[in-house]
């Protein structure tokens, strides 16, 4: 399998546009987690999906924030509109189930301007 | 509040030496995870365990449940393991797929 693929692995955007961060979980795994990552604050998760369903969002900062998956494939993270305080690494992780190991993407390091 | 405490914070060695990173937590725990990211690069998952002793090529890790303090080894160290180590932890009795990070450990092995 080639692992959870996040894409882009860069972006840089100006304030106050719409970024869209894109994750594919491993097959069979049916948990998907987001996780912000700063300098100040390390790992925090921002939603946790199992079988699709959004189980726990109280990670995500504000209503700039939302996430989706339409299937069990593909997820997506969204903010709009972008601040530079949203500048981080931001990783999409997928587990066979909730308590089982987490495999991490490569990571989208999002720069806002 | 339930805490996650790595140490030491940064770790400077040179090659060939035995690494010890160390983990405390507050309260009881239903797994531990070692996890390893290089600078600007991914995270690895390393183990997960809940008690006990693992071992993979150089690396161990070991659990003591009762003294809430996990230890993760690093022997005959090479200036590839040169990146930072993270603990993170699941409560037991609290939701059973939420995380709790610790700082991380920088390590950096010299040649």
């Amino acid at each position: 399998d080639a692992g959870v693929i996040q894409s882009p692995r860069h972006e840089v955007t100006e304030m106050g546009q719409e970024v869209t961060l894109r994750c594919k979980p491993i097959s069979g795994h049916n948990s998907l987690f987001w996780y912000r990552q700063t300098m100040m604050r390390g790992l925090e998760l921002l939603i946790y999906f199992n079988n699709n369903v959004p189980i726990d969002d109280s990670g995500m900062p504000e209503d700039r924030f939302s996430a989706k998956m339409p299937n069990a494939s593909f997820s997506t993270l969204k903010i709009q509109p972008s601040e530079p305080r949203d500048s981080a690494v931001y990783f999409c992780a997928s587990s066979f189930s909730s308590q089982y190991e987490q495999y991490f993407g490569p990571g989208t390091r999002l720069t806002v301007t | 509040k339930n805490e996650v405490e790595q140490s030491p914070q940064n770790l400077t060695a040179q090659e060939g030496e035995f690494i010890t990173i160390n983990c405390s937590y507050s309260v009881g725990i239903s797994a531990l995870h070692w996890l390893q990211q290089h600078p600007g690069g991914g995270i690895v998952s390393l183990f997960m365990l809940s008690s006990g002793k693992k071992k993979h090529g150089r690396l161990i890790a070991t659990i003591n449940i009762q003294e809430k303090h996990s230890s993760l080894h690093i022997t005959a160290s090479h200036p590839r393991d040169s990146a930072v180590y993270i603990c993170a932890v699941r409560w037991s009795g609290g939701s059973n797929y939420k995380l709790t990070f610790g700082k991380g450990t920088l390590l950096t092995v010299n040649p």
